[in-house]
């Protein structure tokens, strides 16, 4: 079954840098393209990045472009987020999330998330 | 980035229907249609609606969805206590070469 762990959150100050990952199983990950999307607490959805199954195309949210950084391991079956220069409005539950392709593009299955939170 | 719209709540008694909608303009919805998502208190979402009216496996026959123009709706019928959740809808974009989320409803089963 589709299996994905997100880990690397915890507490940064503004200004500092963290790297999430992603651990992927139970689908073939070279195939799929991922994204991460971020809920801060209490709030909605707010989809954060994408990248394509290749690694060779990437789409950012303008609320974090020239910030954070995607990218993948197909060796490894692993997604990061390199995320720089935080804020405290990066604040939130990261999710990664399996892209199902069908006429569209579609969040397919979700990891369980890991807290970032950015506060001194 | 402009999001979908949703109505924040939806309130309907046990084994009524609810019908959720989700409205965007020709460059998300109109175009490819939405996906709508549940996520129950504490949960990570999950899938139960792609390409307007397709259900992953495992998904209750309950759930249905369709379009109209630029709107998109989820309709639960039957409704049970463990549908009480948020859901989200969420398209493609093409002009703005990103995805956007609708801003959740709250099923309310009483």
């Amino acid at each position: 079954q589709v299996q994905l762990v997100e880990s690397g959150g915890g507490v940064v100050q503004p200004g500092g840098s963290l790297r999430l990952s992603c651990a992927a199983s139970g689908f073939t990950f070279t195939t799929y393209g991922m994204h991460w999307v971020r809920q801060a607490p209490g709030k909605g959805l707010e989809w954060v990045a994408f990248i394509r199954n290749d690694g060779d195309k990437k789409f950012y949210a303008d609320s974090v472009k020239g910030r954070f950084t995607i990218s993948r391991d197909n060796s490894k079956n692993i997604l990061y987020l390199q995320m720089n220069s935080l804020r405290a409005e990066d604040t939130a539950v990261y999710y990664c999330a399996k892209e199902r392709v069908d006429s569209g593009s579609y969040f397919d299955y979700w990891g369980q998330g890991t807290l970032v939170t950015v506060s001194s | 980035q402009a999001g979908l719209t949703q109505p924040p709540s939806v309130s309907k008694g046990l084994r009524q229907t609810a019908t959720l909608t989700c409205t965007g303009n020709s460059n998300n919805v109109g175009n490819q249609g939405a996906g709508w998502l549940q996520q129950r208190q504490g949960h990570p979402p999950k899938l139960v609606s792609y390409r307007n009216n397709n259900r992953p496996s495992g998904i209750s026959e309950r759930f249905s969805a369709s379009r109209s123009g630029n709107t998109a709706s989820l309709t639960i019928t039957g409704l049970q206590p463990e549908d009480e959740a948020d859901y989200y809808c969420s398209a493609w974009d093409s002009s703005l070469s990103a995805w956007v989320f609708g801003g959740g409803t709250k099923v309310t089963v009483l």
